[in-house]
């Protein structure tokens, strides 16, 4: 177990709603990263907050977008879903940037938009 | 943009053999990350390179960073069935983490 949690595992949800994934990051880690993984592919890079900022995004629309808080937990939000959005989504979680020392992932949160 | 190529896309060895994935940047890295994900997994961090030339090891498991921090290699001596699963680089430049397509291993007793 990394100490990294997030919920929930698996969701459905329809084209066009929105959707929030939340991620508790290993304690005294005060970096989240969020990743999506399509069925037989990488991990591809959203975005990363770091003590509440954003620090760096991917090549994602602004329709995906995260929070920091205090506590250093994190949501990812997606609006106006479409069906590619459907993936595994992962949030990694690690001491200080930028170098994503020694990341620590969750087991993931699997969406699927229909 | 930054890429990070990754080969084989597939790899299926005899139980002893040995195996290697490879890994390759269009960019000059900050450093890189091997990451291990088992099928239905999360991915698992495995180590970290960040010097040129760098040279790692893990019983097992010999990481490489090239000279020029654009390539990593790792190599697996004598594969068990317990090595199955799908081997991914990620790559660091500029705060921009990219993973490769990983490299699926699969181990026949």
């Amino acid at each position: 177990e990394t100490g990294v949690t997030q919920s929930p595992t698996h969701l459905i949800k329809t084209r066009g709603q929105q959707v929030t994934l939340r991620c508790s990051s290993q304690s005294g880690h005060n970096t989240v990263s969020w990743y999506q993984q399509a069925l037989g592919q990488g991990p591809q890079f959203i975005f990363q907050y770091y003590r509440e900022e954003e620090n760096g995004r991917g090549n994602f629309p602004p329709r995906f977008s995260g929070l920091q808080f205090p506590n250093y937990s994190s949501e990812l939000n997606v609006n106006a879903l479409e069906l590619d959005d459907s993936a595994l989504y992962l949030c990694a979680s690690s001491l200080d940037l930028p170098r994503h020392t020694d990341a620590f992932f969750g087991q993931g949160t699997r969406l699927t938009v229909v | 943009g930054q890429q990070v190529m990754q080969i084989p896309q597939y790899q299926h060895v005899q139980e002893g053999e040995d195996f290697t994935t490879y890994c390759n940047s269009s960019t000059t890295l900050s450093n890189i990350q091997w990451y291990k994900q088992r099928p239905g997994g999360h991915p698992v961090f495995l180590i970290q390179l960040v010097k040129s030339g760098e040279v790692k090891k893990q019983k097992r498991l010999t990481f490489q960073f090239g000279e020029a921090k654009k390539n990593s290699s790792l190599h697996i001596t004598a594969t068990q069935t317990t090595d199955v699963g799908t081997y991914f680089c990620a790559g660091l430049n500029n705060n921009d983490m990219r993973f490769g397509a990983g490299t699926r291993l699969t181990v026949k007793p």
